[in-house]
C-alpha cells in the first residue's frame, strides 16, 4: 500500500501569508494527487485534483504542485477563513489519505 | 443539485454488525463511483472501499475481511455493512461521489459510536 505523509501536523500563519503545505508519497504516484479542505465539525471539501486542477468554485489563491512523490499545496495569501486542516489524497494505486496539516493563524 | 447523505444507528455494541446506507440524489448510481470514508474522532481520514458504477467493490486492505459494499440502483442507495465491530471503529463515516479518483461531493457524515 502507497504510504502519504504531510508536514508540517501544525502550520501557523498570518493573514495575507504565503503558505505551503507538503505531501509525500512511499511510491511514484504519477499527479494522481488531490487535496481537500476540512473545517471543523463539516465534511472535506475537494480543492484540487490530479496535482494542480482547481475544482470548481475553488477561489484562485489555492494552487498545487508536484511529481513523482513530492507534492504541495499553495495558498497564496492566508485568508481567516482558510483556517482547517488539510488532507492530500493519492489514487494511483486505489486510496490513502495523508494522515493531515492543521493550519491555524497566528 | 448532487446530494449524498448517510445514515445508520448512533450506537453500535462491541462484536456486532454496523449497517450504513448512503442515499443519494441528483446522479445516477449507474454513472458515478461511491467511496466510503471514516475519520476517527480528531484523527485524519481513512479510505474504506468504493463500489463502482458496474457494481464492482473495492475495499482497504485493512478492513476487507469484515466490510462489504454493496448498493439498490433504483432506490439510489448505497450500502456498508462492516462486522466485528470494535471501540476503535467509532468514527464518523463518510460517503462521496468520485470523479476520476477524486471525491467531488461529500455527505454529511454519520457518528457511529462502538460502546456497550
Amino acid at each position: 500500500d502507497i504510504q502519504m505523509t504531510q508536514s508540517p501536523s501544525l502550520l501557523s500563519a498570518s493573514v495575507g501569508d504565503r503558505v505551503t503545505l507538503s505531501c509525500k508519497a512511499s511510491q511514484n504516484i504519477y499527479k494522481y494527487l488531490n487535496w481537500y479542505q476540512q473545517k471543523l465539525g463539516e465534511a472535506p471539501k475537494l480543492l484540487i485534483y490530479y496535482t494542480n486542477s482547481l475544482q470548481t468554485g475553488i477561489p484562485s489563491r489555492f494552487s498545487g504542485s508536484g511529481s513523482g512523490t513530492d507534492y504541495t499545496l499553495t495558498i497564496s495569501s492566508l485568508q481567516p477563513e482558510d483556517v482547517a486542516t488539510y488532507f492530500c489524497q493519492q489514487y494511483n494505486s486505489w486510496w490513502t489519505f495523508g494522515g493531515g496539516t492543521k493550519l491555524e493563524l497566528k | 443539485q448532487v446530494q449524498l447523505k448517510e445514515s445508520g444507528p448512533g450506537l453500535v455494541q462491541p462484536s456486532q454488525t454496523l449497517s450504513l446506507t448512503c442515499t443519494v440524489a441528483g446522479f445516477s448510481l449507474t454513472s458515478y463511483n461511491v467511496h466510503w470514508v471514516r475519520q476517527p474522532p480528531g484523527k485524519g481520514l481513512e479510505w474504506m472501499g468504493v463500489i463502482w458504477n458496474t457494481g464492482g467493490t473495492r475495499y482497504n486492505s485493512a478492513l476487507k475481511s469484515r466490510l462489504s459494499i454493496s448498493k439498490d440502483t433504483s432506490k439510489s442507495q448505497v450500502f456498508l455493512k462492516m462486522n466485528s465491530l470494535q471501540t476503535e471503529d467509532t468514527a464518523t463515516y463518510y460517503c462521496a461521489r468520485a470523479g476520476s479518483g477524486y471525491l467531488d461531493y461529500w455527505g454529511q457524515g454519520v457518528m457511529v459510536t462502538v460502546s456497550s
